[in-house]
């Protein structure tokens, strides 16, 4: 089983569109949970935090449920630059692992 | 936030060969690291640069193989040694940033392709 698990996609999905990424993980002792996003050939920008109470910024929608080992990520109202691939992340005492990716496509 | 860049930002090597790919921070940070992403995969960690010691590599990563440097606390350097075809990916460096945070952040990556 991968520590970190994502569907990976794609999503195809319309402008003004809400999407919902999950991710799974095996370490239960994990710690601390991030949302990074990346563009087709660049760096993994930092998305967001994920915290233990759920928290948004603007359209982003990040929550954690520690019990299932569950993390999502959702996007309201998407837009055109939303496009990207958006890497579930998962620490352990700063040992950082990473999904995959689930790569989205808002078209117009 | 800070500014990150790595140098060569590409490029196309000999197997056999070796390359220093730089990463350098704008400001001082306890935390870098080096990941490698091959084409269509996510990261994975190569190793933890440590400031004054040796580096300390994840399993299935080699000193011989990725020697690392870090000689102050905003530069470090990361040689791919002997390269093969496999080796070709995108390497990157991260630091981090706010002291046990965790939350890291990448430099613009250099693609190495191997020929």
């Amino acid at each position: 089983r991968k520590e970190v698990e994502q569907d990976p996609g794609p999503f195809n999905v319309p402008e003004g569109a809400t999407v919902a990424f999950n991710c799974t993980y095996s370490n239960s002792a994990s710690q601390s949970f991030f949302w990074y996003r990346q563009d087709c050939r660049k760096e993994p920008k930092l998305l967001m935090s994920v915290y233990s109470s759920g928290n948004e910024d603007g359209r982003f929608t990040a929550q954690l449920n520690r019990a299932s080992q569950y993390i999502s990520l959702l996007i309201r109202d998407s837009k055109l630059s939303d496009s990207a691939t958006y890497l579930c992340v998962v620490n352990f005492l700063g040992d950082m692992r990473f999904g995959a990716g689930t790569r989205l496509t808002v078209k117009p | 936030s800070a500014v990150i860049s790595q140098k060569p930002s590409r490029d196309i090597c000999q197997r056999g060969t070796s390359l220093t790919i730089q990463c350098q921070v704008d400001s001082q940070v306890t935390m870098m690291f080096w990941y490698r992403q091959q084409p269509g995969q996510s990261l994975t960690l190569i190793a933890t640069a440590n400031q004054g010691s040796e580096a300390t590599y994840e399993s299935g990563f080699v000193i011989d193989k990725f020697p690392i440097s870090r000689p102050n606390l905003t530069f470090s350097t990361l040689t791919v040694s002997n390269m093969s075809p496999e080796d070709s990916s995108i390497y990157l460096c991260s630091v981090e940033l706010s002291p046990s945070s965790y939350e890291q952040y990448f430099g613009p990556g250099t693609r190495l392709t191997v020929t």
